[in-house]
């Protein structure tokens, strides 16, 4: 099984849905993130949680909010999504600072 | 402002063809340099872990070096297996994120 899960892993949706995109980990790390990756414009970083009890913003987090169920959970979700928002999502997890990141194969999100 | 720049875009080599792949970096701080291989379809894999300039580590066909500003990743008598786009990312001692390049697509051939 995949230490990094993500949940769907392609979805096709109209503008204006609200879409959660989920994902649990088994690394037993404490740091999860989101990504976004888009063609020529590499990956960027959505949001990010160092604990339950901690969210921060990334370098595009308009548009997107986020939810921390747990230690293992991490979601995503566009309130009201919009077709620039139609791209790879990642979703990644790291032990600490300077430790490398772990990503999850992916959800592929459409939006018409 | 961190910064990551790859080259080439794309490379095309012939099986048993070497070759590198530059990373040049601009941050304040470094505290990590990774490098990770992407397949189509699929999330980035990470490679190696780069920490002070004068570093090098090896896997398989794969060596990374690191400067203070850059890194290569040199690829000896690269097989068909070996074709994916490579990434770079750096962290800084300010900063939480990684900041990726676009990334080297190599293709090999048999």
């Amino acid at each position: 099984d995949a230490d990094v899960t993500q949940t769907p892993r392609n979805r096709i949706t109209k503008t204006g849905k609200r879409i959660m995109l989920e994902c649990s980990q088994t690394k037993g790390h404490d740091r999860m993130y989101w990504y976004r990756q888009d063609p020529g414009l590499g990956l960027r970083l959505i949001y990010y949680s160092f604990d339950v009890k901690d969210i921060n913003k990334g370098e595009i987090s308009d548009g997107y909010s986020v939810s921390r169920q747990a230690q293992a959970k991490f979601s995503l979700s566009l309130e009201s999504a919009i077709p620039n928002q139609t791209a790879l999502y990642f979703c990644a997890t790291s032990d600490y600072l300077g430790q490398p990141q772990h990503f999850g194969d992916g959800t592929r999100l459409s939006i018409l | 402002e961190d910064q990551v720049t790859q080259s080439p875009e794309a490379l095309r080599l012939q099986e048993g063809e070497s070759s590198s792949l530059n990373c040049s970096y601009t941050v304040s701080g470094l505290r990590g340099l990774f490098w990770y291989r992407q397949d189509p379809g699929k999330g980035p894999e990470f490679l190696f872990t780069l920490y002070s300039a004068g570093e090098e580590k090896e896997k398989e066909r794969l060596k990374a070096t690191l400067t203070k500003k850059e890194s290569f990743l040199h690829i000896t008598a690269p097989k068909p297996e070996d074709s994916a786009t490579y990434l770079c990312a750096v962290q800084g001692e300010a900063g939480t994120a990684l900041i990726f390049g676009k990334g080297t697509t190599l293709s090999v051939s048999s």
